[in-house]
């Protein structure tokens, strides 16, 4: 069974830093891995993806993660936080495209300091 | 443009009562799923269809029905059988072997 740990459910970086969202996942078969964003209200946007290609993944807006398999990890990171990024980040897993049934992290908020 | 249209935004039910809430999309997506999302638990799925006139459950199905007669509809029922309904409702769509596209969300109440 795959499953996904998003650690910290909310986090707060000063405009201008480094954001770092952590995220885990157990899959029994090499994952496809996804980062999606949702704004108050509003359903989720596909921020970026991992389908076994090239493991720096480039995605919208700036944000770009990177698979490590020996670690389980898919990280999503933004060099330079801008007031735009505060929303809610999730982490999804599937085993393989054909079974697309996303398993989702319970997300993590992120917020922006002027 | 192209793009999944839930509706309504917002939905109150009574106690004891169906409420269905509507999931359209003009992708021409094959698939099509339904998620009930709930503060600090994620996204949970709740059925989803993979093809016209078939659907199968998702990992919380129980008070909730589904139908899907077009492949740009896929309707869910909410049921008095689900006990705790209150909660933000999103529907996705995509095509076989690609992400998952997703409407704005339906929010439901209970008065």
């Amino acid at each position: 069974a795959q499953s996904v740990t998003q650690l910290g459910s909310h986090v707060s970086v000063s405009e201008g830093a480094l954001v770092l969202l952590r995220c885990n996942y157990s899959s029994s078969v090499p994952p496809y891995l996804f980062w999606y964003v949702q704004y108050p209200n509003q359903g989720l946007q596909l921020l970026l993806k991992y389908t076994s290609a090239a493991t720096l993944v480039k995605g919208i807006n700036g944000f770009e993660a990177e698979f490590k398999k020996s670690e389980t990890s898919f990280h999503l990171t933004k060099p330079s936080a801008h007031m735009s990024d505060a929303a809610e980040y999730f982490c999804a897993v599937t085993e393989g495209f054909g079974n697309e049934k996303l398993t989702f992290g319970t997300g993590t908020r992120l917020t922006i300091i002027p | 443009d192209g793009g999944i249209t839930q509706s309504p935004k917002y939905l109150f039910r009574k106690e004891g009562q169906n409420v269905t809430l509507s999931c359209e999309q003009n992708l021409n997506h094959d698939a099509m799923y339904w998620y009930r999302q709930d503060p600090g638990q994620g996204l949970r799925l709740i059925y989803y269809s993979q093809i016209v006139n078939d659907f199968q459950k998702g990992d919380i199905a129980e008070g909730y029905s589904v139908s899907r007669e077009k492949k740009e509809s896929f309707p869910l029922t909410v049921t008095s059988a689900q006990k705790n309904p209150t909660a933000f409702y999103l529907c996705a769509s995509s095509f076989t072997n690609q992400p998952q596209h997703f409407g704005d969300g339906t929010r439901l109440s209970i008065l």
